[in-house]
């Protein structure tokens, strides 16, 4: 089974400074990749998604990812937060037929 | 506008009795979702379906329901055989089993 590892289950980061929240996964066949938020109490909404093509992708919010076949890891980054992004962050890895997420990175922007 | 609409968002029920959990979606996707989560432990798979009148277990299907007897819905029902209902219940749904997944605003369940 495919399984899904986010390293940080909290990272605190000031205003304004960049941050790099942690995603590997293990499976060595070909996979979709992930990245979705989540504010308190409410569903996820997609951040952005590998599929194909080039290993950088770029999301909403100013968010964009890298996606590392050899070290089968998809780190999201962002090089300046804002308090509003302040929230909870799930990795996940979709094989063809079915979704694993990752157990999740909160993040706190401290101002 | 399109989406996921799941209902009710806060629902409390007495221990011993059943509940179902609606969820509707206008996006025309196939395939639909239930996921169950608890504080650090992520998203687990409750039940999917790929296509109407057909759906497969998850990882922690025991103690849960579900039919797909129209495209558009994907009721779960919660058991009296769920050993710890307590939790946020979140509906997705996607075009194809690889793509992404839309998500509701989820449904707190409490039983008391």
């Amino acid at each position: 089974a495919q399984s899904v590892t986010q390293l940080d289950s909290q990272v605190p980061v000031f205003e304004e400074a960049p941050v790099e929240l942690r995603c590997n996964y293990s499976s060595s066949v070909s996979v979709y990749l992930f990245w979705y938020v989540q504010y308190p109490n409410q569903g996820l909404q997609l951040l952005l998604k590998y599929l194909s093509g080039s290993t950088l992708v770029k999301g909403i919010n100013g968010f964009e990812a890298e996606f590392n076949k050899s070290q089968t890891s998809f780190h999201l980054r962002k090089p300046s937060v804002h308090i509003s992004d302040t929230a909870e962050y799930f990795c996940a890895v979709n094989t063809g037929n079915q979704f694993y997420f990752g157990t999740g990175t909160s993040l706190t922007v401290i101002p | 506008d399109g989406g996921i609409t799941q209902s009710p968002k806060y629902l409390f029920r007495k221990e011993g009795q059943n509940v179902t959990l609606s969820c509707e979606q206008n996006l025309n996707h196939d395939a639909m979702y239930w996921y169950r989560q608890d504080p650090g432990q992520g998203l687990r798979l409750i039940y999917y379906s790929q296509i109407v009148n057909d759906f497969q277990k998850g990882d922690i299907a025991e103690g849960y329901s579900v039919s797909r007897e129209k495209k558009e819905s994907f009721p779960l029902t919660v058991t009296s055989a769920q050993k710890n209902p307590t939790a946020f219940y979140l509906c997705a749904s996607s075009l194809a089993s690889w793509a992404e997944a839309f998500f509701g605003q989820g449904t707190r369940l409490t039983v008391v």
